[in-house]
């Protein structure tokens, strides 16, 4: 089964912290994607990256920043966390390859910035 | 107006009932659709996958692809409490983006 994992469950941050929010995934995936998920919004992709070292854009960058110094590792930075951030972050993998488009997701992180 | 449309619900059926829950969407170049299944408080589970047009059946679960309607639908039959989650329809185009577009999900409570 594809195991992907999320450093934290819960998180509470001050506004204006740097926060950290850290995946891994024990799948050999090439691609890999962060998320926040809000109601009635839906998930809204923030940053994806198809290899190692790779980024894109997602629909929502802003605020956000990523990095991935290793294939099985894709991390999420709020440079300076603000209120608006408070949401759940959810980090997904998919192949290359296989049946395209389809991802799996961590468990998700819930970031509360007071 | 969004790409995805998924009706938010919440739909409340009686245990055994059959449920239909349906997304639609505007842009034609989308050829692969799957259905995820999120508990509440943890992250999407992939339940069903479905390429271009057509019907696939996995035990209670039907996906069905209708692709000149621009419609999609899971149906659950003899639905348990179990099931009882968020389900969220998704779709991708056939390129190497590898990006999902997602419907906000649709709400479902079993009722014992």
């Amino acid at each position: 089964d594809v195991k992907v994992t999320q450093s934290s469950r819960y998180l509470v941050k001050r506004t204006g912290e740097k926060v950290f929010l850290e995946c891994v995934q024990d799948m050999d995936h090439e691609n890999m994607f962060w998320y926040r998920q809000d109601p009635g919004l839906g998930l809204r992709l923030i940053y994806f990256s198809y290899d190692v070292k790779m980024k894109e854009k997602g629909d929502i960058p802003e605020g956000y920043s990523v990095s991935r110094e290793k294939k099985e590792r894709f991390s999420l930075i709020l440079e300076s966390a603000s209120t608006n951030q408070t949401s759940m972050y959810l980090c997904a993998s998919s192949p290359t390859g296989g049946e395209s488009g389809t991802q799996y997701f961590g468990p998700g992180t819930r970031l509360l910035v007071l | 107006q969004k790409e995805v449309e998924q009706d938010p619900g919440p739909l409340s059926v009686p245990e055994g009932a059959i449920v239909s829950l349906n997304c639609t969407y505007s842009n034609s170049a989308f050829q692969y659709f799957m259905w995820y299944r999120q508990y509440s408080r943890k992250g999407p589970e992939l339940l069903m996958y479905t390429y271009s047009s057509g019907n696939k059946e996995d035990g209670r679960f039907t996906a069905q692809v209708d692709k000149s309607s621009k419609y999609i639908s899971l149906f659950i039959r003899d639905s348990q409490p179990s099931d009882s989650a968020t389900y969220l329809c998704a779709m991708t185009k056939m390129d190497s983006s590898y990006k999902l577009i997602f419907g906000s999900g649709t709400r479902l409570l079993v009722r014992p």
